[in-house]
């Protein structure tokens, strides 16, 4: 596997339920980002880890719940979600070399459909 | 904090035609400035980046972009598209200091034979 990864790709899930989207970078990076692709709306960052850190979370509902094992895996713990969650939801990952981050490497998403 | 505007929500040219996505934005620092590709049930992939230096930055399949500072422009340009180019496309600012990147809302750009 290359770059960055994520499953499912696609998920549909009921409002009471509770699943998981699971990234991963094979790219050596040590920050991580869960973003929120919407249908015309730009993209929204939720979360960002460094160095296995949360330093930045742009006030995201609760239901949202991010984890952070290890520099190379990053995990979105989805649980009581509402329909207006349904959209993509894309991980990226970077070097952020104290202060300075470089650019950013997308995974191809999950489709996530909140029923 | 920054802002991006793609002028033009939909482009739909047709093949072998040139094409210009428009991109502006808005920030009181430096930025360095990308253009993101989604292809159909992808995700974003670098098309390609300005960082400082030459303002004229090229892409490996034919795209460029022209960093145009007093017009805070940042304007995709291919002369000669394929179907095969079609996709959205995404304009993005990032402070030089920072790690946030803001993009904007995407242009689709539809190449018709």
């Amino acid at each position: 596997e290359t770059g960055v990864t994520q499953t499912p790709r696609h998920l549909v899930m009921g409002m009471t339920n509770k699943k998981s989207l699971k990234c991963e970078q094979h790219l050596g990076h040590n920050a991580m980002y869960w973003y929120k692709q919407s249908a015309k709306k730009p993209l929204e960052l939720m979360f960002v880890y460094s160095l296995e850190e949360r330093v930045e979370n742009n006030s995201v509902p609760s239901r949202f719940s991010p984890e952070c094992p290890n520099s190379s895996h990053l995990f979105l713990h989805l649980h009581t979600l509402q329909p207006e969650d349904s959209a993509l939801y894309l991980c990226a990952s970077s070097q952020d070399r104290g202060g300075y981050t470089d650019t950013q490497y997308f995974g191809p998403g999950t489709r996530l459909t909140v029923l | 904090a920054q802002s991006v505007t793609q002028l033009d929500s939909q482009v739909p040219v047709f093949e072998e035609a040139p094409v210009e996505l428009r991109c502006n934005y808005s920030s009181s620092v430096s930025v360095y400035l990308f253009w993101y590709v989604q292809y159909p049930n992808q995700g974003l992939q670098l098309l390609l980046k300005y960082l400082s230096g030459s303002t004229l930055v090229e892409s490996i399949n034919g795209f460029e972009a022209e960093f145009n500072k007093s017009q805070t422009s940042f304007h995709l340009r291919k002369p000669s598209v394929h179907i095969s180019d079609t996709a959205e496309y995404f304009c993005a600012v990032r402070e030089t200091s920072g790690s946030r990147l803001t993009f904007g809302e995407g242009t689709q750009l539809t190449v018709n034979p």
